[in-house]
């Protein structure tokens, strides 16, 4: 079945280590997105791709970095410079930007420890 | 600026008795506008989407969403609630535009008493 696999589940981080995280889709969507979930503040977007090696900053960017070399890939990576970076990241796809029909993954909890 | 309200932030509904879920929107345009629903610790779901026409859309699950112009509100209904519908639900808008993407209510979240 065709979807969106976000790994880990739950990730542990030490203060001051970068961390990446997975986000894989095989539903041969162009444009993916990760955004960031708080309790109480809704999603707020981090970070998101219209096509293969390109991609645009949301709202919260700062300390977070991507890549889109494949289609089916857009990992994010929390870097030490993230100061508040507990929280729980969703990732998403859509067959083009200005179509809305967002297909999520299950998540990735982070915790720093 | 693109933003959504969400005025409420927990409800709580008897099973059975019926729901209404607000969400207003800013935005220039005319907008696109969305309901996802998420159970804990899960990822987000599409009930229902806005794009044009009929200003009253069906959704999956029974839900179904009023697109009020003059309002600016886009609120969520559902005449009989189940137990089962008890999660947080996510108001978003978007735009026919290249480059922008779906911006989120900060959500409702549901619960159903028996």
């Amino acid at each position: 079945d065709g979807g969106i696999t976000q790994s880990p589940k739950y990730l542990f981080r030490k203060e001051g280590q970068n961390v990446t995280l997975s986000c894989e889709q095989n539903l041969n969507h162009d444009a993916m997105y990760w955004y960031r979930q708080d309790p109480g503040q809704g999603l707020r977007l981090i970070y998101y791709s219209q096509i293969v090696n390109d991609f645009q900053k949301g709202d919260i960017a700062e300390g977070y970095s991507v890549s889109r070399e494949k289609k089916e890939s857009f990992p994010l990576t929390v870097t030490s410079a993230q100061k508040n970076p507990t929280a729980f990241y969703l990732c998403a796809s859509s067959i083009q930007i200005t179509n809305y029909g967002y297909t999520f993954g299950s998540g990735t909890r982070l915790t720093v420890v | 600026a693109q933003s959504v309200t969400q005025p409420d932030i927990h409800i709580t509904v008897s099973e059975g008795a019926s729901l209404e879920l607000r969400c207003n929107y800013s935005y220039g345009a005319t907008p696109y506008l969305f309901w996802y629903v998420q159970s804990p610790g899960q990822g987000l779901q599409l009930l229902l989407k806005y794009f044009s026409g009929d200003t009253l859309v069906q959704g999956i699950k029974g839900f179904e969403a009023e697109f009020k112009r003059s309002q600016s509100s886009f609120n969520l209904r559902k005449p009989s609630v189940h137990w089962s519908d008890a999660a947080e639900y996510f108001c978003a808008v978007g735009a026919n535009q290249a480059g922008t993407a779906l911006i989120f209510g900060k959500g409702t979240t549901l619960s159903v008493s028996s």
